[in-house]
């Protein structure tokens, strides 16, 4: 069973709307994250979160919330959607969010088409 | 800022034999953790091995190793006895040793396919 649960596995939406890609991991990990992969990019870290917290941004646009009701759920809201943000968009979670970097354990992602 | 360049787009290889796929990176750190992960076709990704950069031993996982060569910034993967399965999109990563929340940069990957 993947302990790394991410819905829906496709999602199309037009330009101008909102979508919430949602992430549920069942590891027992601390830290949970988004990473996302585009045809132009390889994958690119977006956010840390750590106890619910959010740790680190990387997201230039505020039109990315993140959202974390709870410690192993961290969904990501995207709003006025834009083409450009078309990309598979991975969860991934780790043990603990520290001094010593932890593997981190991926989703299968959900890939996301703007029209 | 950190970077990671792959150099092979794409390899091909017969089954059974032993692959070497390339990377180097960028850091102004002196400590930093380095990883392969390996995305299969159904787009899954999966962690392989890691070498911590104050670690001199390769490290060795399964049929999986690791060609560390620090003043060369450099952190080869070796696929020994190469499976059918093991044909899929290959990343280098690494990843500071403080203060990076796991804030992973990735290379662009190199994809592998092993022919029968």
């Amino acid at each position: 069973d993947p302990k790394i649960i991410q819905k829906p596995k496709y999602l199309v939406a037009v330009t101008g709307s909102e979508k919430i890609l949602i992430c549920e991991q069942y590891l027992g990990h601390n830290a949970m994250y988004w990473y996302r992969q585009s045809a132009k990019k390889p994958l690119e870290f977006m956010f840390s979160y750590s106890y619910q917290k959010l740790m680190d941004n990387q997201t230039a646009s505020s039109r990315f919330q993140p959202q974390s009701s709870k410690k192993n759920h961290l969904d990501l809201q995207i709003t006025a959607l834009k083409p450009d943000d078309s990309a598979t968009y991975f969860c991934a979670s780790s043990q603990d969010l520290g001094g010593r970097a932890e593997t981190l354990y991926f989703g299968s992602g959900t890939r996301l088409t703007v029209l | 800022a950190q970077k990671v360049t792959q150099t092979q787009t794409s390899i091909s290889v017969m089954e059974k034999t032993t692959v070497t796929m390339d990377c180097v990176y960028e850091t102004q750190d002196s400590s930093y953790f380095l990883f392969w992960y390996k995305q299969t076709a159904s787009g899954e990704i999966v962690f392989l091995i890691r070498q911590d950069s104050y670690k001199k031993e390769n490290a060795t996982v399964g049929h999986y190793s690791l060609n560390f060569q620090k003043p060369k910034s450099s952190i080869g993967l070796i696929i020994t006895a190469t499976q059918i399965e093991d044909s899929a999109v290959y990343f280098c990563a690494m990843s500071p040793l403080s203060g990076s929340f796991n804030k992973l940069t990735f290379g662009a990957g190199t994809r592998l396919a092993v022919c029968p």
